[in-house]
């Protein structure tokens, strides 16, 4: 089956840090990337929306400047969490879907729980 | 905008009760999903309900789809501790070009022995 690799599983950094975190689709293309967050005892909030070789869009209310996603590959998307601070501190997850047909599911990351000190 | 209802948000049962989900949307969708997620990890496909009618099952979970009410059901038969766990159901949003997932909030599941 379709598999997505996300790492770092865990990051645990001081203020004012950046950290980037991986998305790779190993064994299909991905077109579409989509990462989300997710706050203790919540739901999973879509952030962006990345799609190979363009601009991702972003959702209401989330900082572009401070939330970097790059898409460079049909296999690879990243996520930067530039200057980080406390209220950064979330679980990340990352999906990636297929480029054949409409019908093709999301297939999550493991997820990275990023902790700010 | 697409607005997904879950409930109960909690539910707490004892093992050997049956027991139902309800997952409500409020527009069009193609498809709709059904996860769980364990503490500290991340989503696990459970289900896809593709049409209008459509049932699945595996194991004691049974999930349905009635588009015209827009609304599934997770059925949960003779619950066992293993079941516990969070439930979110997910629908795609059938306007945008890029399936986009909006999430229910979930459902977080105690089987109690």
């Amino acid at each position: 089956g379709a598999v997505v690799s996300q790492h770092p599983s865990r990051v645990i950094c001081k203020s004012g840090t950046s950290v980037k975190i991986e998305c790779r689709s190993l064994d299909f293309q991905a077109t579409t990337m989509f990462w989300y967050r997710q706050f203790p005892k919540k739901s999973l909030m879509l952030m962006a929306t990345s799609n190979e070789g363009s601009k991702a869009t972003y959702e209401q209310g989330v900082e572009k400047d401070k939330f970097l996603i790059n898409h460079a590959s049909l296999t690879l998307s990243t996520l930067t969490v530039t200057s980080a601070h406390p209220e950064d501190s979330s679980f990340y997850i990352c999906s990636a879907r297929a480029n054949t047909g409409s019908n093709q599911p999301q297939h999550f990351g493991d997820g990275t729980r990023l902790s700010i000190l | 905008e697409l607005k997904v209802e879950q409930n109960p948000l909690f539910l707490s049962m004892q093992e050997g009760k049956n027991y139902t989900i309800y997952c409500n949307y409020s527009t069009t969708s193609d498809r709709l999903y059904w996860y769980r997620q364990d503490p500290g990890k991340s989503l696990e496909s459970l289900f896809v309900l593709l049409s209008n009618g459509a049932v699945k099952q595996e194991g004691r979970l049974m999930a349905s789809l009635d588009t015209k009410a827009r609304l599934s059901t997770l059925h949960i038969t003779a619950a066992v501790h293993d079941l516990s766990a969070t439930y979110f159901c997910a629908v795609v949003y059938s306007g945008g070009s890029n399936y986009k997932l909006t999430f229910g909030k979930g459902t977080l599941l105690t089987v109690n022995p």
